[in-house]
């Protein structure tokens, strides 16, 4: 079955520059999580869409956006890299919202390193 | 503000001895209590969602079940290949999970 889709898979960035993750969810799953989990870490609610729409915020910096396209492909924008941004970046997707009883299931992560 | 406490921190079994991992949670208002497994590295794996007190589901050598406090994963006979951080979630806003700070399991061969 196919799965929730990361890339890039492993980043390398230096302090102050620029990321962007792609996420690209399960096939007519139309929410899209982003999750943040650092070393020895739970996974930390970053922001949610459901419909193109964010449906949900969580502890997401100022510095990083989000947003959902028309293919339900989501895409989160990371500026001004601090080295405390290096973690695992996990997406989620599931059909419909979890007020739905809906399960998430996440992607492979993305592995962000901030020198 | 949700809290999930996971019980013990790391776990350490010979195969074939069966034991349970603990999760404890404070909602306001559950609506789901998820099970997740996750290697290291990778990306939680999806095991089960538990509702409503007294629920209880089983997949392989797994079984999971919830009370109005907490959920227990049994494992029962576990083989090495079980190895892995189980992680326990909750589910009691909009669309957000709260996760626990996870359970490390090695089994031993």
């Amino acid at each position: 079955a196919a799965g929730v889709i990361q890339s890039p898979r492993h980043l390398i960035k230096e302090k102050r520059e620029t990321a962007t993750l792609k996420c690209y969810p399960i096939p007519r799953h139309d929410t899209v999580y982003w999750y943040q989990q650092g070393p020895g870490q739970d996974p930390q609610f970053l922001i949610s869409f459901y419909e193109k729409m964010q449906s949900d915020k969580g502890s997401i910096p100022d510095r990083f956006s989000a947003q959902q396209f028309s293919d339900y492909h989501s895409e989160l924008n990371m500026s001004s890299l601090e080295l405390g941004d290096s973690a695992l970046y996990f997406c989620a997707s599931s059909l419909g919202l979890l007020s739905r009883k809906e399960t998430q299931y996440f992607g492979p992560g993305t592995r962000l390193l901030v020198l | 503000e949700d809290q999930v406490t996971q019980s013990p921190e790391a776990l350490r079994l010979q195969e074939g001895e069966s034991s349970s991992l603990n999760c404890s949670y404070t909602v306001s208002g559950l609506r789901g209590l998820f099970w997740y497994r996750q290697d290291p590295g990778k990306g939680p794996e999806f095991l089960f969602t538990l509702y409503s007190a007294g629920e209880e589901k089983e997949k392989e050598r797994l079984k999971a079940t919830l009370t109005k406090k907490e959920s227990f994963l049994h494992i029962t006979a576990p083989k090495p290949e079980d190895s892995a951080t189980y992680l326990c979630a909750v589910h009691s806003g909009y669309s957000t999970l709260t996760f626990g700070k996870g359970t490390m399991l090695l089994v031993s061969p």
